[in-house]
């Protein structure tokens, strides 16, 4: 079936420190693939897209790049803050809905 | 940009109260989801709707209803509330187009059942 797979959190990291969170899909066909940030006590945003493969999406210095033979879409950022405190979700879409990953929580220290 | 507004950011109710929450967006949007979110268990899927008056189940239907009598408005209704329902709900909506543009989520409201 249609899943997405991202790394268990909780994931506490200091403030400059590189960021991974890793995202793996199943799909048939070629989906979208999305990531939604959540700050707390809010909805979720988006925060990057890629609809093909090997595009890069990136935003507020976040990227990641729609890897086809790995079936992956990994978040990456050079150099966090604690304003980067959040849940993030990896999503793809689906017939007419997104199937989201469980979220991983970060939280960053000063 | 798109808006989805919740009417509530935070509510708290009574075991056995029927519950109204509304979700409104201003897009036209064809789509419109509604979620809950608990702890360890991500988003889950509650109802959908594609058009005005049509509904599907998602995957956690038992407890909830829906009306979606106009295409900017769809309301989840807890038809007697009961505290396994106290949880973050979350609308979204989308146009047909989802593949390039995802949803937009409203605030959430935060349900509490007492």
């Amino acid at each position: 079936g249609n899943s997405v797979t991202q790394m268990e959190g909780p994931v506490t990291l200091s403030e400059e420190a590189f960021l991974t969170i890793n995202c793996t899909y199943t799909a048939t066909g070629y989906p979208s693939l999305f990531w939604y940030v959540q700050y707390p006590g809010e909805g979720l945003q988006l925060l990057l897209k890629a609809t093909k493969a090997d595009d890069k999406g990136s935003n507020k210095g976040f990227e990641a790049t729609y890897r086809k033979e790995t079936t992956s879409f990994h978040l990456e950022k050079g150099s966090v803050q604690v304003s980067d405190s959040a849940v993030y979700f990896c999503a793809r879409s689906g017939a007419q809905k997104l199937v989201f990953g469980q979220g991983t929580r970060l939280t960053i220290n000063p | 940009d798109v808006k989805v507004t919740q009417s509530s950011r935070y509510l708290v109710k009574r075991t056995g109260e029927k519950v109204f929450l509304e979700c409104v967006q201003d897009m036209d949007h064809e789509n419109m989801f509604w979620y809950r979110q608990d702890p360890g268990l991500g988003l889950r899927l509650i109802y959908f709707s594609y058009d005005v008056k049509m509904k599907e189940k998602g995957d956690i239907p038992e407890g909830y209803s829906v009306s979606r009598e106009k295409k900017e408005r769809f309301s989840l209704i807890l038809e007697s509330a009961s505290t396994n329902q106290t949880s973050m709900y979350l609308c979204a909506s989308s146009s047909p187009d989802m593949y390039n543009y995802g949803y937009t989520f409203g605030s959430g409201t935060r349900l509490t059942v007492v």
